[in-house]
Formats: structure tokens, sequence, C-alpha cells
């Protein structure tokens, strides 16, 4: 079975401060890895998501990813936050057709 | 505007109790997911339906039931052997989930707490 391991469970950063959340899967075939962000009360939305190519991946609100096969890593990286990047972050991964399998959260909180 | 719309936003439920969370889609997607949060515990799924008329378990189905008999609806009932149903539950679709990648659209979720 897939898993997905956030290695930190909280983040704070200062704003303008580079950011980087942690994700390691498990899994010895190809499979496929997003991540989702979650703001306070409300359901996850798409950031980003490795499927095959490029190994860097670029998404929404400046975020990218790096897909490292050999380490089994995703992190996601942002060079300069803002305030409203204070939400939880969700690494996810899923092989074939079956459901996608989450990481337990990171909660990212950007200091003024 | 095409979403997930899950109801109600807070439900209580008390003691012995089943309770029906409500998950309705207008994206004309083929699959529907449940999943339970809990806090620094990520998402766990409790089922999932690829087509009508069918559903599988996930990790945690134990004390759940859902019924899938129209592609746009996919309730979930938190039965009374569900013994710690106090938790954020989210609804999600995917257009067919047989494809690979596909991404998950969300719900807002339903805060359910034990009076």
């Amino acid at each position: 079975a897939q898993s997905v391991t956030q290695l930190d469970s909280q983040v704070p950063v200062f704003e303008e401060a580079p950011v980087e959340l942690r994700c390691n899967y498990s899994s010895s075939v190809s499979v496929y890895l997003f991540w989702y962000v979650q703001y306070p009360n409300q359901g996850l939305q798409l950031l980003l998501k490795y499927l095959s190519g490029s190994t860097l991946v670029k998404g929404i609100n400046g975020f990218e990813a790096e897909f490292n096969k050999s380490q089994t890593s995703f992190h996601l990286r942002k060079p300069s936050v803002h305030i409203s990047d204070t939400a939880e972050y969700f690494c996810a991964v899923g092989k074939g057709n079956t459901p996608l399998v989450f990481g337990k959260g990171t909660r990212l909180s950007v200091i003024a | 505007d095409g979403g997930i719309t899950q109801s109600p936003k807070y439900l209580f439920r008390k003691e012995g109790q089943n309770v029906t969370l409500s998950c309705e889609q207008n994206l004309n997607h083929d699959a529907m997911y449940w999943y339970r949060q809990d806090p620094g515990q990520g998402l766990r799924l409790i089922y999932y339906s690829q087509i009508v008329n069918d559903f599988q378990k996930g990790d945690i189905a134990e004390g759940y039931s859902v019924s899938r008999e129209k592609k746009e609806s996919f309730p979930l009932t938190v039965t009374s052997a569900q013994k710690n149903p106090t938790a954020f539950y989210l609804c999600a679709s995917s257009p067919s989930g047989t494809a690979i990648g596909e991404k998950l659209f969300f719900g807002s979720g339903t805060q359910l707490s034990v009076l």
C-alpha cells in the first residue's frame, strides 16, 4: 500500500522568506504525486501535480515542487511567502486508478 | 456554477443516532469519495464509488454506510456503530476515477460533532 510522510506538522516562516514543505512517499513502482492546500473550514484545492516528464513542476500561487525518484521525495517550495499563504498543505500519492493517499498535513503559518 | 455541495455545514449527533451527510455534484463526474479529517491525521478514505450503483470500502469504513443511486449524489450515513464520529467530513469527485493522475474536486466539508 502507498504511504506518504510529511516530515513537519507545523512550519512557521516570516513573510517574504522562502519556505520548503517536505514530503516523502513509499513505492516501488511509478506513482503520481500531488500537493493540495486547505484554507480554514474549506475543502482542498489542487496546487500542482506530477504525472511524468520534467521533475520540476510549477503550480498556482508561485509554488513549485521537485520530484526526486532516488530519494522518493516531492518537496514543495516557494521563494517568497505571503500572509495569504497561511494554510494547511497536504501531499498525496496515487498509483494506477486507486484513490489518493494523503499525508497528515503541514500547517504553514506566515508571520508578518 | 459547477461544483460539489455538501450539507449541512455543521451537524450534531446524539448518542445512538444515525445521521446522514449530503454530497451533490453537478460536474458530471463518475467517481465520488468520502474522506474523514481529524486534526493532525490528514485525510482518511471512508468509501468511494467509481460508477453508479457500485461502491468500495476505504481504509476506515466501519461504522459508515453509503449509497450511489444517482450519478450526482453520494450520501454518507454515520451509524450508531461509529463510536468516535466527531470529525470534519470531506466529499470529493473526479471525472472518471479510472484514469490515472486525475485531480480531485472537493466540497467545503461538514463538521460533525457529538452532543
